[in-house]
């Protein structure tokens, strides 16, 4: 069994601000982990994937995520947030299935 | 690389019509998934087709059903559509038989959005 939780439906940052959005899963095997971006009226895009190479994962755009086993969490962070950034965030997890959970998503908001 | 593809972007429909969607996997990748996203609902899955056969299905009625293609390209079809069909249908492709995470790596399409009135 798997399943995703992320905390917070919306995230309010403003620009420069670190961005934090948190995400928890369980999962009864080795999971691997995504988090997906989406703007508005458009697909879902691949930032990273955790594939247990290393624990820290660097994504496009400037996001990393870190995979915490003992905390069960893959949070996505970005030192510097631009405008450009605010979208819906999804987190997922995988493990013995190919049919990824995904989480509820966060929005992601960038005031100036 | 050409990624997933999708037709129509947006389709709109009537009560009871049936809706055809479309969609067009990555290159060299044999697994489609289909996915609806209603307001507020988030990512619902509907159907998994691999080499042809569907694989799994997710919690959705009889009406919803589809095909894949001998050149992997796949299908959703929505007979009798109701209200709450309304939704962003969005199609995944991943390259099934690759080992490791990549197998398990789903590539989104821009998705098709259908209004029933």
């Amino acid at each position: 069994a798997q399943s995703v939780t992320q905390l917070g439906s919306h995230v309010s940052v403003s620009e420069g601000a670190l961005v934090l959005l948190r995400c928890n899963y369980s999962s009864s095997v080795p999971p691997y982990l995504f988090w997906y971006v989406q703007y508005p009226n458009q697909g879902l895009q691949l930032l990273l994937k955790y594939t247990s190479a290393a624990t820290l994962v660097k994504g496009i755009n400037g996001f990393e995520a870190e995979f915490k086993k003992s905390e069960t969490s893959f949070h996505l962070t970005k030192p510097s947030a631009h405008m450009s950034d605010a979208a819906e965030y999804f987190c997922a997890v995988t493990g013995g299935s190919y049919i990824p959970t995904f989480g509820r998503g966060t929005s992601l908001i960038v005031h100036p | 690389e050409a990624g997933v593809t999708q037709s129509p972007t947006h389709l709109i429909k009537t009560r009871g019509q049936q809706a055809t969607l479309r969609c067009s996997p990555i290159s060299g990748h044999t697994s489609v998934y289909w996915y609806q996203q209603a307001l507020g609902l988030g990512l619902q899955f509907l159907l998994w087709y691999d080499e042809g056969e569907e694989r799994n299905r997710g919690n959705f009625p009889p009406r919803f059903s589809g095909r894949q293609f001998p050149n992997y390209s796949s299908e959703l079809n929505v007979n009798a559509l109701e209200l709450e069909d309304s939704a962003l249908y969005l199609c995944a492709s991943s390259p099934r038989g690759t080992s490791g995470s990549e197998g398990k790596t789903q590539y989104f399409g821009p998705g098709t959005r259908l209004l029933v009135l």
